[in-house]
């Protein structure tokens, strides 16, 4: 059954500590995207990888780094730069983002909700 | 700057009737528009898309509706059922796809 699997689904930590915050997919995709959601706001793009060690800033990078080791796998640590942490985190993944676009739509995980303490 | 705009935060209606979730966006050179539908505790899952070649696209109960002169999109489910209530989100792109751009989601309630 392939997914993307999202880990943990709550998460809290203390100010000034770095969480990972961990995005398996087994659908053999080559992008994957980090999304941040507040309260009243879309999503919005912090990170995303179009193929293995590689990986792009999005809207709101700041205070968060990304590895693309494997293909698989797209962690996202949110570091003590970043000044307000605590929201709810989404992990996606598509086919390609290389190639036309048209039905290759997101898949998402289920998300992560990250609270500082 | 906020490309894709969902200006309605909420939508009630009546199971059995028409729902119409409407989506904005200035940047007219998106290519490819998409739906997602959001339950509480749960990611998005892709509903439906549009080409910016097209105005319409048909699945079942949903149509999209694409007005490129207005910058408008328009999300038709009909007839509406218990189910669909969920958060509605919708998307732009690129035919490159290196970035989505989502609005803020219309929380729709179809009442029994």
């Amino acid at each position: 059954d392939g997914g993307i699997t999202q880990s943990p689904k709550y998460l809290f930590r203390k100010e000034g500590q770095n969480v990972t915050l961990s995005c398996e997919q087994n659908l053999n995709h080559d992008a994957m995207y980090w999304y941040r959601q507040d309260p009243g706001q879309g999503l919005r793009l912090i990170y995303y990888s179009q193929i293995v060690n590689d990986f792009q800033k999005g809207d709101i990078a700041e205070g968060y780094s990304v590895s693309r080791e494997k293909k698989e796998s797209f962690p996202l640590t949110v570091t003590s730069a970043q000044k307000n942490p605590t929201a709810f985190y989404l992990c996606a993944s598509s086919i390609s983002s290389f190639f036309d676009i048209s039905n290759q739509p997101q898949h998402f995980g289920d998300g992560t909700r990250l609270s500082i303490l | 700057d906020q490309q894709v705009k969902q200006n309605s935060p909420s939508l009630s209606v009546q199971e059995g009737r028409i729902s119409i979730l409407n989506c904005d966006y200035t940047n007219s050179m998106f290519d490819y528009f998409l739906w997602y539908k959001k339950y509480p505790a749960e990611g998005p899952t892709f509903l439906i898309s549009i080409s910016s070649i097209k105005d319409k696209n048909e699945d079942g109960r949903f149509t999209v509706f694409l007005n490129k002169s207005a910058k408008h999109l328009s999300l038709h489910i009909v007839p509406s059922q218990p189910g669909d209530s969920a958060v509605y989100f919708c998307a732009a792109t690129f035919y490159t796809g290196n970035q989505f751009y989502f609005g803020t989601g219309t929380s729709l309630t179809v009442i029994p």
